[in-house]
């Protein structure tokens, strides 16, 4: 069965520290990647999405992934955070030419980040 | 644009009592939506999905079921409710079925099962 590991349930940083979330997932086939981030009073929102092509995909806020097939790994990478960034990200991925768009979530990992 | 809405945004309830979580989305025709749950220290878990009216499809076996009596309205139902009911439930909406589609998701509804 496919699932998805994140290992840091919560992150302190204080700004300007750089960021790396775990993402590791587990399926026999070919996936999709997806991050999403919830701030504080705000919906889910969609981070950032990797398919196919370059493995290093941007997404807003100056936020990115690198998909790493040998290690089943999909990490979220900044190079500096704020305070803004306080949020819970969410790791999802779903299975390449499936017939519907059905996503399995991680248990996501809380950032904390101190002005 | 398109907004999604979900109601109510939290509810406490008895075990053995019934439920009924709705969601409405508006500015888009057709779409593919979904009802997701979160438990305490789980992940979001897709519950049910639906691409059409009247068509739902069931991810896990449960006590619940859905309904999508209209084009843009998705209903999350429980006859009888159990303690591990509680959770957090998530409505959202895709405009296809394509597994590269960005979901769009509702504000959630907090279910607390006494």
């Amino acid at each position: 069965a496919q699932s998805v590991s994140q290992h840091n349930h919560h992150v302190i940083l204080s700004e300007a520290a750089s960021l790396e979330l775990g993402c590791n997932y587990s399926y026999g086939g070919t996936v999709n990647l997806f991050w999403y981030v919830q701030y504080p009073g705000q919906h889910l929102q969609l981070l950032l999405k990797y398919f196919s092509g370059d493995p290093l995909v941007k997404g807003i806020k100056g936020f990115e992934a690198e998909f790493i097939k040998s290690k089943f790994s999909f990490n979220l990478r900044k190079p500096s955070v704020q305070w803004s960034d306080t949020a819970e990200y969410f790791c999802a991925v779903n299975a390449k030419g499936g017939a519907t768009n059905k996503l399995i979530f991680g248990t996501g990992t809380l950032l904390a980040v101190q002005p | 644009s398109q907004t999604i809405h979900q109601w109510p945004a939290t509810l406490v309830q008895p075990v053995g009592s019934p439920l009924s979580l709705e969601c409405t989305v508006e500015g888009t025709s057709n779409p593919n939506l979904y009802w997701y749950r979160q438990a305490a220290g789980r992940g979001l878990q897709l519950l049910f999905y639906s691409v059409g009216i009247g068509q739902i499809s069931s991810e896990v076996p449960q006590n619940l079921s859905a309904s999508r009596p209209q084009d843009r309205q998705f209903i999350l139902s429980s006859k009888k409710l159990l303690l591990s009911d509680s959770g957090f439930y998530l409505c959202a909406w895709s405009r296809d079925r394509v597994e590269t589609d960005t979901q769009y998701f509702g504000p959630g509804t907090r279910l607390t099962v006494l």
